[in-house]
């Protein structure tokens, strides 16, 4: 079945830097586009970027643009989000998953990790 | 940006009963929209893609139709585990946007 774990999260300060991964199973990885997708209580879901399946084009909204990167190792099974100059708005629970074949909605999501950026 | 809109916010029905949901796109995203459910402590789940195809898995009594700006999510004979959060989503543009919810409670 498909299984998608997130990593990688946690208690960092503005201005500071985390790496979270996401381990996907199940599937075929490299045949599907993947993405971030981030919740706060506030702000509800907000999807963060996507990457395409093997050209690793990449997308990003205008609230994370310059600051998040998005990658995949096809080998690995993993897909990444690298995130700088956090902000205090940037706290939120980060999905990583996977994009549907019919379209860009998302079929399968892992359990989150927590960003919480706080000094 | 195309901002969607949920209502009501919180829907309060009966088991049993029927509920309905309605989202509305800023602008038409032709029939490219999904609904997820949410429950507490757990990831979003997809239920209805193309405004009205389920999901695999998902029951019959779900069901999701609309177009354009306005979209529907209906619930027939409410199931005790169907108390949940839902969740609307344009993917006609990018960046793909959510609605903000609808709480759907026990009566």
């Amino acid at each position: 079945q498909v299984q998608l774990v997130e990593s990688g999260g946690g208690l960092v300060k503005p201005g500071g830097s985390l790496r979270l991964s996401c381990a996907a199973s199940g599937f075929t990885f490299s045949d599907y586009y993947m993405s971030w997708i981030r919740q706060t209580p506030g702000k509800g879901l907000e999807w963060v970027s996507y990457i395409s399946s093997i050209n690793s084009y990449t997308y990003y909204s205008d609230s994370v643009k310059g600051r998040f990167t998005i990658s995949r190792d096809n080998a690995r099974n993993s897909l990444y989000l690298q995130i700088n100059s956090l902000r205090a708005e940037d706290t939120a629970v980060y999905y990583c998953a996977r994009l549907a074949a019919v379209g860009p909605l998302s079929d399968y999501w892992g359990q989150g990790t927590l960003v919480t950026v706080s000094s | 940006e195309i901002v969607m809109t949920q209502s009501p916010a919180t829907l309060s029905v009966s088991p049993g009963e029927r509920a309905t949901l309605s989202c509305r796109a800023s602008q038409s995203v032709s029939s490219n929209l999904a609904w997820y459910q949410q429950k507490p402590g757990q990831a979003p789940r997809l239920l209805i893609y193309g405004a009205s195809t389920r999901a695999t898995g998902i029951p019959a009594r779900f069901s999701g139709s609309g177009s354009a700006t306005e979209f529907t999510l209906t619930i027939s004979s409410l199931q005790s585990e169907d108390f949940a959060v839902y969740y609307c989503q344009q993917c006609d543009n990018w960046p793909y946007t959510f609605g903000q919810g609808t709480k759907l409670e026990i009566k």
